[in-house]
C-alpha cells in the first residue's frame, strides 16, 4: 500500500498571505494525485488533480505542483473561505488501492 | 448538473450488514467515462476509500475492507450500493458516494461527491 504523509498537520496562516501545503508519498505516484478541500460538515470537493490541473470552477489562486514522491498545494494569497482541511491522493495503482493522506488543517492566524 | 445522493439506515447493529444505495441524477451511470464508488470517514479522523464499481460491474475493493464489502449497480435506476458485513463500532463514520473521472486508462480520481451520510454502529 502507497502512504501519503502530509505536513504540517496544522498551519497557521493570515488572510492574504500564500500558504504551502506538502505531501509526500511512500513511493513514486508519477502524478496521479489530487487535492481535496474538506470544510467542517461538508463532503470532499476536488480542487487539483493530475498533480496540477485545477478542476472546474476552482480559482487560480490554487496551484499544486510536484511528481514522483514530493507535491506542493500552493494557495497565493488566502481568502476567509480557504480555511479547511485539506487532503491528497494517490490514483496511481491498477487495480486501484486509493489511499489519502492524514490532512492538513489550515487556520486562520 | 450531476448529483449524487447516499440513502440508508443511519443506525446499525453490532455483527450486521450496513446497507446503502447512491442515487445518482443529472447524468447516467451508464456512461462508459467514469467508475462510481464509496469512501468513509470516521468521526474528527480522516478519508478511508472502500471500493468502486463500473457500469458493467466489474469491482475493486480497499483490501482491508474486501472480506466484508459488496458494491453491486443498477443500471435500471442510476444506483449504485454498498452493503459491508458483520459491522462493529470501528464502522461507524459518515459515508460518502463519488463519481470518479479519469486523466488517462487506469488513473481515476473522485470529481463528483455526495452530501455524505451518517452511520452509526451501536446496539
Amino acid at each position: 500500500e502507497i502512504v501519503m504523509t502530509q505536513s504540517p498537520a496544522t498551519l497557521s496562516v493570515s488572510p492574504g498571505e500564500r500558504a504551502t501545503l506538502s505531501c509526500r508519498a511512500s513511493q513514486s505516484v508519477s502524478s496521479n494525485l489530487a487535492w481535496y478541500q474538506q470544510k467542517p460538515g461538508q463532503a470532499p470537493r476536488l480542487l487539483i488533480y493530475g498533480a496540477s490541473t485545477r478542476a472546474t470552477g476552482i480559482p487560480a489562486r490554487f496551484s499544486g505542483s510536484g511528481s514522483g514522491t514530493e507535491f506542493t498545494l500552493t494557495i497565493s494569497s488566502l481568502q476567509s473561505e480557504d480555511f479547511a482541511v485539506y487532503y491528497c491522493q494517490q490514483y496511481n495503482n491498477w487495480p486501484p488501492v486509493y489511499t489519502f493522506g492524514q490532512g492538513t488543517k489550515l487556520e486562520i492566524k | 448538473q450531476l448529483q449524487l445522493q447516499e440513502s440508508g439506515p443511519g443506525l446499525v447493529k453490532p455483527s450486521e450488514t450496513l446497507s446503502l444505495t447512491c442515487t445518482v441524477s443529472g447524468g447516467s451511470i451508464s456512461s462508459s467515462s467514469y467508475y462510481w464508488g464509496w469512501i468513509r470517514q470516521p468521526p474528527g479522523k480522516g478519508l478511508e476509500w472502500i471500493g468502486s464499481i463500473y457500469y458493467s460491474g466489474s469491482t475493486y475493493y480497499n483490501p482491508s475492507l474486501k472480506s466484508r464489502v459488496t458494491i453491486s449497480v443498477d443500471t435500471s435506476k442510476n444506483q449504485f450500493s454498498l452493503k459491508l458485513s458483520s459491522v462493529t463500532a470501528a464502522d461507524t463514520a459518515v459515508y460518502y458516494c463519488a463519481r470518479y473521472d479519469s486523466s488517462g486508462p487506469y488513473y481515476y480520481y473522485m470529481d463528483v461527491w455526495g452530501k455524505g451520510t451518517t452511520v452509526t454502529v451501536s446496539s
